[in-house]
């Protein structure tokens, strides 16, 4: 298994600032992932972090307002740019194990952007 | 469009009865299927996982689901609720790896 820790757990933003999220794995991993939790929905795919190389997003994220950094194989961050209220959610890391296929999730960043 | 659908938002139901979520998705090639179980203030954790062979899969606490291809669902069965599975439920399929594409949750409440 692999444990993984978010900073912040939470924080309330006010519109028009930035907010980085910190993800540290206790173990090397290849590929890590952030998802978004939007209130009273589920959690979407935002990007995936490759160590090395820039970041992948899926369809109606962009760089310019998430981006990504992956310094090294048990770290990376998510900034939340130019915040508005509509940003206000649960952001999740994630990382996967390639012999059991399971995804571990962090317990996730829950902001607040008034 | 790939999509992942599950039946019911909320279900309430008293403790021992019997529990079945549904989940249907659409995608077109091989998947890997998921439950995810979040209990209230906690993480995201594996209940159980399908990538292929017996469709029959079991989990952990109990829970147990089916794969059937032909109607492209993967249900989640607990024979026996307790208090404790009080959670909300995700289904997800991986089309690829580690790209999880979630169902909207389902909140199950168990009462006492």
């Amino acid at each position: 298994s692999a444990v993984i820790s978010q900073k912040p757990s939470r924080d309330i933003c006010q519109r028009g600032t930035s907010l980085t999220i910190q993800c540290q794995v206790d173990s090397q991993v290849t590929m890590m992932f952030w998802y978004r939790q939007q209130p009273g929905q589920s959690l979407t795919l935002i990007a995936t972090a490759n160590q090395g190389s820039e970041a992948t997003y899926e369809s109606g994220f962009v760089i310019d307002k998430f981006p990504i950094s992956r310094p090294n194989l048990t770290f990376s961050t998510l900034t939340v740019s130019n915040m508005s209220p509509e940003d206000s959610s649960i952001y999740l890391c994630s990382v996967g194990t390639t012999n059991t296929g399971e995804l571990f999730f962090g317990e996730g960043s829950r902001l607040t952007v008034l | 469009a790939q999509s992942v659908s599950q039946h019911n938002h909320h279900v309430i139901l008293s403790e021992a009865a019997s529990l079945e979520l549904g989940c249907n998705y659409s995608y077109g090639g091989t998947v890997n299927l998921f439950w995810y179980v979040q209990y209230p203030g906690q993480h995201l954790q594996l209940l159980l996982k399908y990538f292929s062979g017996d469709p029959l899969v079991k989990g952990i606490k109990g829970f147990e689901a089916e794969f059937i291809k032909s109607k492209f669902s993967f249900n989640l069965r607990k024979p026996s609720v307790q208090w404790s599975d009080t959670a909300e439920y995700f289904c997800a399929v991986e089309a690829s790896w580690g790209k999880l594409q979630f169902g909207a949750g389902t909140q199950v409440v168990v009462t006492p």
